[in-house]
C-alpha cells in the first residue's frame, strides 16, 4: 500500500459548487497533514494544515481528518475558476523526525464557469 | 524576506554534462529540503538539511547527485553526468521546526 493515495482526477465541478478532494493514508504516516495547491507549471503553495481529528475551516476551505478511517479531505466551497489546479495531500512521514513530507500524486480540479 | 529563491529557473543541458542548482531558503528557517517532480506526479523527496548538516538522503538518489549547504545558509544541488531521465522540476523548500514547507519556484531541467 502506498503511504498516500489520491484520485488523480480530473474532478470537474461547476462554478459555485462544493469541490471535495480526498486522500487516504497508511499507518506509516503521522497525524500531521498539509494540503498544497499547484497551478500548472508552478511550484506547490501551502493552503491548509490539520493536525487533529475533525474539521478545520479557513475561508472557503475546510480540511477534515478522520483518523479511524485513515482519510483526510479538503472541501472548497463556492468553487471559482481560479481554484482550477492540482491539489496535493502531504502528511509527515511517521518515522521521520525531520518533518519530511510524503506527497500524493495530486488530484486535478477543474472548475467550469 | 521574499521567500525561497531558486536559480536558475530553467536549464537545458546536453546528456553527460554536469549541472548545479542553487536555493536560498527563508533566512529564519533552519530546515531545507530538495524534491524532484515529474509530470503528473507529486514531489519526490531527495534530501534534507538541518542547518549545515545533511541528515537524510533518499535511497533512490544515485551517486551522481550531491547536495551541500555550507554554513547553513544557501544550498546547492549538483547532478553529474546528466541523463535524460533526470529531466524534471527540482524543487527546494524550507520550513521552521514545526509547520509546512514554503517552496521555491523550482528549476526545470531538460536533458537533451
Amino acid at each position: 500500500q502506498k503511504e498516500v493515495e489520491q484520485n488523480s482526477g480530473p474532478l470537474s465541478v461547476p462554478e459555485g459548487a462544493i469541490a471535495s478532494l480526498n486522500c487516504t493514508y497508511s499507518d506509516r504516516v503521522s497525524q500531521s497533514f498539509f494540503w498544497y495547491r499547484q497551478y500548472s507549471g508552478k511550484s506547490p503553495e501551502l493552503i491548509m494544515s490539520i493536525y487533529s481529528n475533525g474539521d478545520k475551516e479557513d475561508g472557503r476551505f475546510t480540511a477534515q481528518l478522520n483518523k479511524a478511517s485513515q482519510y483526510v479531505s479538503l472541501l472548497i466551497r463556492d468553487s471559482q475558476p481560479s481554484d482550477s489546479a492540482t491539489y496535493l495531500c502531504a502528511p509527515i512521514l511517521g518515522s521521520s523526525n525531520t518533518g519530511k513530507l510524503i506527497f500524493g500524486q495530486g488530484t486535478t480540479l477543474q472548475v467550469k464557469p | 524576506d521574499t521567500g525561497v529563491s531558486q536559480d536558475p529557473r530553467h536549464k537545458i543541458t546536453k546528456r553527460g554534462q554536469n549541472v548545479t542548482f542553487r536555493c536560498d531558503p527563508i533566512s529564519e528557517h533552519n530546515r531545507l529540503y530538495w524534491y524532484r517532480q515529474t509530470l503528473g506526479q507529486g514531489p519526490e523527496f531527495l534530501t534534507y538539511f538541518q542547518n549545515e548538516a545533511q541528515l537524510e538522503k533518499s535511497r533512490l538518489l544515485s551517486d551522481r547527485f550531491s547536495a551541500e549547504r555550507p554554513k547553513g545558509s544557501f544550498s546547492t544541488l549538483e547532478i553529474q553526468r546528466t541523463e535524460q531521465g533526470d529531466s524534471a522540476m527540482y524543487l527546494c523548500a524550507s520550513s521552521p521546526i514545526q509547520g509546512g514547507y514554503t517552496f521555491g519556484s523550482g528549476t526545470r531541467l531538460t536533458v537533451v
